[in-house]
C-alpha cells in the first residue's frame, strides 16, 4: 500500500490566519486529492491536484480560499486561507498507487483543524 | 449523477458476532469501483476493501467481505467475528471508471459501529 504522510496532524489557529497542510507520498502518483470532513459529516472533495497543472476545484470551493500546490509527483500542499471557525474540520489528502488511477485509494492521517 | 447511500447512522454488535453495514449506490457508468473505509476517532481513513463493477466474485480481505449485488446496486460490508477495535465510523465510497474516471471518490454518510463486550 502507498504511504501518505500528512502534517500537521492537528492545529488550533486564530481566525484570519492561514494554515498550510503538507502531504508526502512514498511513490510517484499522478493525481492527489484533498477532502474536507466537517464535524459529524462525511468527506467532501475540495479539489484534484495533478502535477504540472492547476488544481481542479469542486463546486463550492475556490482557489483563493484553498490554494493548492503540486510541485512534483510525490508532494502536495493545501492552504486554508483567512480562516474562520466554519473552517474547523478534518482535512485529508488522498492518492492512488502509482501513476495510474487504480483499485486503491489511500489517505493521509488527516489534519484536525480548529479555528478559534 | 452518482450517489452513495448509507441508511444506518448507527449500529451495535456483540463482540465475536458478525455485522452487515449497508451501502447502496447509483451511477449510470458501467465501470466503477466501490470502497469501504474505517475511520476511528483519531480521524484517519483506513482502506478496508475494494470491489470493481466487473469483478465476478465478491471481494474479501481477512474478516471483511463485500456482499456485491450489482442488479440491486448494493455493496454491503460484512465484518465477521467483531472485535472491540472495530468500533469506528465506516464509510462506503464510489469511484466512476471509464471515460469519466477522474479518480475522485464520492462518499456515503457513514455508519457508526459500536462493538459491545
Amino acid at each position: 500500500s502507498a504511504v501518505i504522510s500528512q502534517k500537521p496532524s492537528r492545529d488550533i489557529c486564530q481566525r484570519g490566519t492561514s494554515l498550510t497542510i503538507q502531504c508526502q507520498v512514498d511513490s510517484q502518483v499522478t493525481m492527489m486529492f484533498w477532502y474536507r470532513q466537517q464535524p459529524g459529516q462525511s468527506l467532501t472533495l475540495i479539489a484534484t491536484a495533478n502535477q504540472g497543472s492547476e488544481a481542479t476545484y469542486e463546486s463550492g470551493f475556490v482557489i483563493d480560499k484553498f490554494p493548492i500546490s503540486r510541485p512534483n509527483l510525490t508532494f502536495s500542499t493545501l492552504t486554508v486561507s483567512n480562516m474562520s471557525p466554519e473552517d474547523s474540520s478534518i482535512y485529508l489528502c488522498s492518492s492512488g498507487k502509482g501513476k495510474t488511477v487504480n483499485t486503491e485509494a489511500f489517505f493521509g492521517q488527516g489534519t484536525r483543524l480548529t479555528v478559534v | 449523477a452518482q450517489k452513495i447511500t448509507q441508511t444506518q447512522p448507527g449500529m451495535f454488535v456483540q463482540e465475536k458476532e458478525a455485522v452487515t453495514l449497508d451501502c447502496t449506490y447509483d451511477t449510470s457508468d458501467p465501470s466503477y469501483g466501490l470502497f469501504w473505509y474505517k475511520q476511528p476517532s483519531s480521524g484517519e481513513m483506513i482502506f478496508l476493501i475494494y470491489q470493481g463493477s466487473y469483478d465476478q466474485q465478491n471481494a474479501t480481505e481477512g474478516r471483511y467481505s463485500l456482499n456485491f449485488q450489482k442488479a440491486r446496486k448494493s455493496a454491503n460490508l460484512v465484518i465477521s467475528a467483531s472485535q472491540l477495535g472495530d468500533s469506528a465510523m465506516y464509510f462506503c465510497a464510489m469511484r466512476e471508471g471509464g471515460s469519466s474516471n477522474t479518480g475522485k471518490l464520492i462518499f456515503g454518510q457513514g455508519t457508526t459501529l459500536q462493538v459491545k463486550p
